[in-house]
């Protein structure tokens, strides 16, 4: 079985201001690795994916994130935030074999950013 | 392209109604759909896994005899949440997998929030 653990709850941050979403997860597989970012009453809109290769992956609104297989981590960052990244955040993992092609997601981390 | 779509958006029924959500691949064909629920602050939950043609994988837990869910084309899928009551208020969610290219793609609907009184 897989779990994704996202320590922060919420994380505040100042406008223009970097910031470090964290993600770790267990698995006895290999696993592919997503952020997904949700607004408020809306579904999920994918930011970025880990499928293999470099373990530095760029997404969509400047958000990067990197693969650390020894730490099992997948943390998120933007190295300047804007008010509208305000949302919640989700890493997700899903296992790259074909027996189970459902997501396992996180707890979330609601990021707030702030004038 | 791949976009989900879900209707309605929002649904109040009262205690003991049946509601049916349902779950389109717009633009393209999904052979696997997959139902989410989310509680309030709270992360998504999988309920169940639909493949066309065939019946319903349910997650530990799931009544599937409460939470039907049809896959009758590879573009919809359906969740009926039968005899509602109000803890089964929630956000439902589905994604759909396409049936070309990578299958570790997944498309999320934009979610219906279902109150029950």
């Amino acid at each position: 079985a897989q779990s994704v653990t996202q320590l922060d709850s919420q994380v505040p941050v100042f406008e223009e201001a970097p910031v470090e979403l964290r993600c770790n997860y267990s698995s006895s597989v290999s696993v592919y690795l997503f952020w997904y970012v949700q607004y408020p009453n809306q579904g999920l809109q994918l930011l970025l994916k880990y499928l293999s290769g470099s373990t530095l992956v760029k997404g969509i609104n400047g958000f990067e994130a990197e693969f650390n297989k020894s730490q099992t981590s997948f943390h998120l960052r933007k190295p300047s935030v804007h008010i509208s990244d305000t949302a919640e955040y989700f890493c997700a993992v899903r296992r790259q074999d074909t027996g189970r092609r459902a997501l396992t997601f996180g707890s979330g981390t609601r990021l707030q950013v702030q004038p | 392209g791949a976009v989900v779509s879900q209707h309605p958006s929002r649904v109040i029924c009262k205690s003991g109604t049946s509601v049916k959500i349902e779950c389109r691949s717009l633009d393209f064909q999904a052979t696997t759909m997959f139902w989410y629920r989310q509680f309030p602050k709270q992360s998504l939950m999988l309920m169940a896994t639909s493949n066309e043609g065939s019946k319903a994988t349910y997650e530990q837990g799931v009544e599937k005899d409460k939470f039907l869910i049809n896959h009758a084309s590879l573009t919809l899928s359906t969740l009926t949440v039968t005899s509602a009551h109000p803890e089964d208020s929630s956000f439902y969610i589905c994604s759909a997998s396409p049936r070309v290219g990578t299958s570790y793609e997944q498309y999320f609907g934009p979610g219906t929030r279902l109150t029950v009184t």
